[in-house]
Parts: structure tokens; C-alpha cells; sequence
């Protein structure tokens, strides 16, 4: 079964505004990842949160964590055009496992 | 630096037909992995492997078989195809072996199988 549940499962914006999609997950983490997939193309690692952060920043994205609710939000600023693609999350479990496990993923449109 | 390649892109199988997908890296990573695509069920993981000549079974590795007899590469057989196996096949691979880890995972293109 999955960990990682994303929502929405499918966003439209227009350029410019920000786009916001959740992910939750249902056992104890060392870390969750977000990751973008461009259609057809494999995907690529966006930023890393450990357990015991509370938000991170690259760019124009931002994350967060709440391990107390076991979710995670991906944020999004100024979105463009380029942005369009899908968003997964994907947790690493405690316990030294070296596998992750990734989530259904929100699809996100970025309309010019 | 090529990264991560996958051998075929694309690949059409009979049922009952065998076949043997490629994954090679040349980031001198530690971990490999398989994983299928298909529509609204995101990635799932079917076998891994931590280090040359060890392979492990991930979430669904019924019907597969892998093999990491060297470190760059990682295979990933079918040997009796199934329509049910009709998906896309990602490879990655992760941790560079130093002593701060990096989780993240590098991709391949895929791998688009069908099976009829």
C-alpha cells in the first residue's frame, strides 16, 4: 500500500498564482522528499525535509512538516508555465531502511 | 556525466515472452532500484538492491527477478511476461557512499513495456 497520499490529486492554476498540494503519510519518517515528473520523463528530486525540521526553502519552493500529523505541504510561489508537471512525495522510514516510498502524486496545470 | 540510462525506452512482449531491462549509472552509487508506473498508483518499488551482488524485494516483486553483478549496473527480468506488467519502468539510484548520505534518488528515463 502506499505511504504517501498527495492532494489534490489533479490543480489548475494560472501563471503567476501559487500552487499548494499536501501529502500525508502513515508511519514514523527519517525524511520526505518531493520530487517533480514532467510528462513522459523520469523523475527529479526537489528538496529533503528531516524529521526533525518544520520547513525548508529552495527557490521558489517551500515545505513543510508536521510529523505530529504525519503530513507534509509543498508550496509553490510565482508559479509558471514550466511548472507544469507531477508532484510526489516520497518518505524514507525509520529504522535505517534504505528504500522509500512514494505517493500517487498531484498533477499539477500552470495555464499562461 | 550520462547519470542514470535505461535500456530499452520502448518494448512490446507477447504474453508468455521473457525479457531483460537494463539500468546503468555512473555515479558510483551504492543503491539501485526498480520501480513500475502505472495511472493513479504513482511508483512502486520492486526489488533494490544496497551494493554490488545483494538484491532485496520491494513492494511488488512477484514476477520479476534482478541482478546486480556489477555496481554500475542493475537488471530487471520478466521471465514470462503479463499483460498485468504492461507499465512504465523507472530505474534509480541513490547514495554516493561518503559519510553524510544523500537520499536522493537520480532517475532514468524509463522504460515503456507492453505486453499483449
Amino acid at each position: 500500500s502506499q505511504q504517501g497520499e498527495e492532494d489534490p490529486q489533479a490543480l489548475s492554476i494560472q501563471e503567476g498564482e501559487n500552487a499548494t498540494m499536501n501529502c500525508s503519510y502513515k508511519t514514523s519518517i527519517n525524511n520526505l522528499q518531493w520530487y517533480r515528473q514532467n510528462s513522459g520523463r523520469g523523475l527529479v528530486h526537489l528538496i529533503l525535509i528531516r524529521s526533525n525540521e518544520r520547513e525548508k526553502h529552495s527557490g521558489r519552493l517551500r515545505v513543510t512538516l508536521d510529523t505530529s500529523k504525519k503530513s507534509s505541504s509543498l508550496l509553490i510561489t510565482a508559479s509558471r508555465a514550466a511548472d507544469t508537471a507531477s508532484y510526489f512525495c516520497a518518505t524514507r522510514p525509520s529504522g535505517g531502511y534504505q528504500k522509500v516510498t512514494f505517493g500517487t502524486g498531484t498533477k499539477l496545470q500552470v495555464i499562461p | 556525466n550520462a547519470g542514470v540510462t535505461q535500456t530499452p525506452k520502448f518494448r512490446v512482449l507477447k504474453t508468455g515472452q521473457s525479457m531483460t531491462l537494463l539500468c546503468a549509472q555512473d555515479m558510483n552509487h551504492e543503491y539501485m532500484y526498480w520501480y513500475r508506473q502505472d495511472p493513479g498508483m504513482g511508483l512502486r518499488l520492486i526489488h533494490y538492491s544496497v551494493g554490488e551482488g545483494t538484491t532485496a524485494k520491494g513492494e511488488v516483486p512477484d514476477g520479476y527477478n534482478v541482478s546486480r553483478l556489477k555496481k554500475q549496473n542493475f537488471l530487471l527480468g520478466l521471465e514470462s511476461a503479463a499483460p498485468s506488467q504492461t507499465s512504465v519502468y523507472f530505474c534509480a539510484s541513490s547514495y554516493p557512499g561518503t559519510s553524510q548520505p544523500s537520499y536522493e534518488q537520480y532517475f532514468g528515463p524509463g522504460t515503456r513495456l507492453t505486453v499483449t
